[in-house]
């Protein structure tokens, strides 16, 4: 059974929008995370089970927007203002248990590519 | 921001021991988790609160937290222990979750 997958990823020219997917499965708050190419892993945002509350890394705060459809089993990272440095491989994850529990069942990601 | 300290890599020999560390401050106050990611994979939780071992993971991997230092411990390390891994933690005063830089394992 597939927990988690990731879904919308492409090509984006500098200064675009893309709107990303992850369908999973069950009650949880959720979080996305990018790997840049070669890189290490980076917290992009988090969501609680109910659509609150909200929280995003300094780096995509006020261009990134984390939301979800619960009625869809369904997480989404709409992405506004991309940049190169956006590049990455984009992962979601289940946040199992409190706000500092740890991160479980991550999708095999999706690869957002920012260049023009 | 929380800044959380690792080794970029440890090389260890295969039935000997490798200690990861993660260093920040008063870290020991925290809920540490550990991440493995081997190449062309997602990351999987290794161990969670700072000791804690999911099921199916081996009982060659431990963890202990304490003063400014996590530690993850591979005993008896195996080839197909070679990946990066990774410490993350909930920091309450910036609302942000932190990951370290990661260390890469080779396996000699």
């Amino acid at each position: 059974e597939v927990q988690v997958l990731e879904s919308g990823g492409g090509l984006v020219q500098p200064g675009g929008s893309l709107k990303l997917s992850c369908a999973a499965s069950g009650f949880y708050a959720m979080t996305w995370v990018r790997q840049a190419p070669g890189k290490g892993l980076e917290w992009v945002a988090a969501i609680g089970s109910s659509g609150s509350p909200t929280y995003y890394a300094d780096s995509v705060r006020g261009r990134f927007t984390i939301s979800r459809d619960n009625s869809k089993n369904t997480l989404y990272l709409q992405m506004k203002s991309l940049r190169v440095e956006d590049t990455a491989f984009y992962y979601c994850a289940k946040i199992i248990g409190s706000i500092a529990a740890h991160f479980e069942d991550w999708g095999q990601g999706t690869l957002v590519t920012v260049s023009s | 921001s929380y800044v959380l300290t690792q080794p970029p890599s440890v090389s260890v020999a295969p039935g000997q021991t490798a200690s990861i560390t993660c260093g920040g401050d008063n870290i020991g106050s925290k809920s540490v988790h550990w991440y493995q990611q081997k190449p062309g994979q997602a990351p999987a939780v290794v161990i969670y609160y700072g000791s804690d071992r999911p099921s199916g993971i081996p009982e060659r991997f431990s963890g202990s937290n304490s003063g400014n230092t996590a530690t993850l411990t591979i005993s008896r390390v195996e080839a197909g222990d070679e990946a990066d891994y990774y410490c993350q933690v909930w920091d309450s005063r910036s609302d942000h979750y932190v990951f370290g830089i990661g260390t890469k394992v080779t396996v000699l």
